[in-house]
C-alpha cells in the first residue's frame, strides 16, 4: 500500500541553524501539507502546498518557514534560523484531491539544543 | 473559528469492554470529521471519515463513528477493546468552506487492561 514517508527520523539540531525536512508523498496525489505537533499538544496546521506554490498557511507559518517541491517526488519543509520553541514532531501529509482524505508520513522529531 | 474538542486525555478500558472515545467540533457548516490512530513511533493512520453520506461510518479495526449533527459530535466507538487499540486516537475536522486544513483535536490516550 502506498505509504508517505519522511527523513530523517530524528533530528538534532543547534539553535539558529536551518534544517531541512524531506517527504516523499504518494505518488499520484497533487496535495501537500506540512503539520507539527509540540509535545503534549495538538496537531497544527502549517501550510498546504499545491501546484508548485502555496495555497494555504497558518500564522504559524512565518518567514523562517518555507516549502519547496524540487522535484517530482520530494516535498521539503525548510527552517531557515530554527529557535527552541521549533522542537517538535513535524508531519508531512497528501492527499489526491481538494477536500480528501490526508495521509501521514511517520514524522521527523526535531530537537533544537 | 473551528475547533475540536476531545473530551479525556486518557481513557482505560478493560479488554473485552466498550470503548467510547468523544469528539465535538465548532463549524459554521457541515464539516468533513476523520478519526486517526498514532501508535507508538508511527505517523497518523486514518481509521475512518465522514463526508455527509451515512451517519454512522464503520473503519477499520472494527471501530465506528456516528456523526450527530444536533450535538455537533462524531464519537468513536468500538464494542469490544482488544489489547491491540492502545494508542493515541486524534479527532479532526476538514470544515470545507474555509480552505482544506485539518483541525486537530488534543488527543485521547487510550489504555487496554488485561
Amino acid at each position: 500500500e502506498p505509504e508517505v514517508t519522511q527523513t530523517p527520523s530524528h533530528q538534532v539540531t543547534q539553535m539558529g541553524q536551518e534544517v531541512i525536512l524531506r517527504c516523499v508523498p504518494i505518488s499520484n496525489h497533487l496535495y501537500f501539507y506540512w503539520y507539527r505537533q509540540i509535545l503534549g499538544q495538538k496537531v497544527e496546521f502549517l501550510v498546504s502546498f499545491y501546484n508548485n506554490e502555496i495555497s494555504e498557511k497558518s500564522e504559524i507559518f512565518d518567514d523562517q518557514f518555507s516549502v519547496e517541491r524540487p522535484d517530482g517526488s520530494n516535498f521539503t519543509l525548510k527552517i531557515r534560523s530554527t529557535k527552541l520553541e521549533d522542537s517538535a514532531m513535524y508531519f508531512c501529509a497528501s492527499s489526491e484531491a481538494y477536500l480528501d482524505t490526508q495521509y501521514f508520513g511517520p514524522g521527523t522529531r526535531l530537537t533544537v539544543l | 473559528a473551528q475547533s475540536v474538542t476531545q473530551l479525556g486525555s486518557h481513557v482505560s478500558v478493560s479488554e473485552g469492554a466498550l470503548v467510547l472515545l468523544r469528539c465535538n467540533y465548532s463549524s459554521s457548516v457541515p464539516p468533513y470529521l476523520f478519526w486517526y490512530v498514532q501508535y507508538p513511533n508511527q505517523g497518523l493512520q486514518l481509521l475512518l471519515k465522514y463526508t455527509s453520506a451515512a451517519t454512522l461510518v464503520k473503519g477499520i479495526n472494527g471501530f465506528e463513528a456516528e456523526f450527530k449533527k444536533s450535538e455537533t459530535s462524531f464519537h468513536l466507538t468500538k464494542p469490544s477493546a482488544h489489547m491491540s487499540d492502545a494508542a493515541e486516537y486524534f479527532c479532526a475536522v476538514s470544515p470545507g468552506n474555509t480552505g482544506n486544513q485539518f483541525y486537530f483535536g488534543t488527543g485521547t490516550s487510550l489504555t487496554v487492561i488485561p
